[in-house]
């Protein structure tokens, strides 16, 4: 089983619509999270960090489960230029090794 | 400000030949992460060097794969007799300091063993 497991789509979703991902991760000593965004041939960005509490950023809303070792990304109002890859990434507690995941292809159609 | 810099952009190598890739961080970020990312996939952990140190080489495939920052800012990926399942992007990244602060990366190393 991998570290750290997405689902990789395509989503093709509409504009306007609503999009959920979720990404599962191994690991219960994982200790930081974060959503990267990587548009085709380009270098990943840092979309969001996953906050235990959960966060908001605009549009974009992240959420953490432990129990159930999961966490989500949660697209509203989905735009043309939110296609992209989404990638889920998580490091252990004690180590400076980031695991991505494969990413979640996103479009969005007009 | 500038961001991080990899060279060469695109590299292609005959199999059985050594390359070495470049990065070239964002000044003052003290630590730099190499990734190998194939097609279709996520970028996956080399190795990680704290300033000149190098804390974390449990991502390397092999021996053949060498990593160096001697004086704590430019990076060298070395690549030793390359193979063809080497060929993927590799990619660069800094951040200003240890593990939960964001990563900025580098536009990559596309190689192509032949």
């Amino acid at each position: 089983r991998k570290e750290v497991e997405q689902d990789p789509g395509p989503f093709n979703v509409p504009e306007g619509a609503t999009v959920a991902f979720n990404c599962t991760y191994s690991n219960s000593a994982s200790q930081s999270f974060f959503w990267y965004r990587q548009d085709c041939r380009k270098e990943p960005k840092l979309l969001m960090s996953v906050y235990s509490s959960g966060n908001e950023d605009g549009r974009f809303t992240a959420q953490l489960n432990r129990a159930s070792q999961y966490i989500s990304l949660l697209i509203r109002d989905s735009k043309l230029s939110d296609s992209a890859t989404y990638l889920c990434v998580v490091n252990s507690e004690g180590t400076y090794k980031y695991i991505f995941g494969t990413g979640t292809r996103l479009k969005v159609l007009a | 400000g500038a961001g991080v810099s990899q060279s060469p952009r695109y590299k292609v190598a005959k199999r059985g030949q050594d390359v070495a890739l470049r990065c070239d961080p964002i000044s003052g970020h003290v630590s730099l992460f190499w990734y190998q990312q194939a097609l279709g996939q996520g970028p996956e952990f080399l190795t990680y060097f704290q300033n000149e140190a190098q804390l974390d080489k449990s991502g390397l495939p092999s021996d053949r794969f060498f990593a160096e920052r001697p004086e704590g800012s430019v990076s060298t990926l070395k690549i030793q007799r390359t193979q063809q399942e080497d060929s993927a992007v590799y990619l660069c990244a800094s951040s200003f300091w240890g593990r939960t602060t964001e990563q900025y990366f580098g536009p990559g190393t596309r190689l192509t063993v032949t």
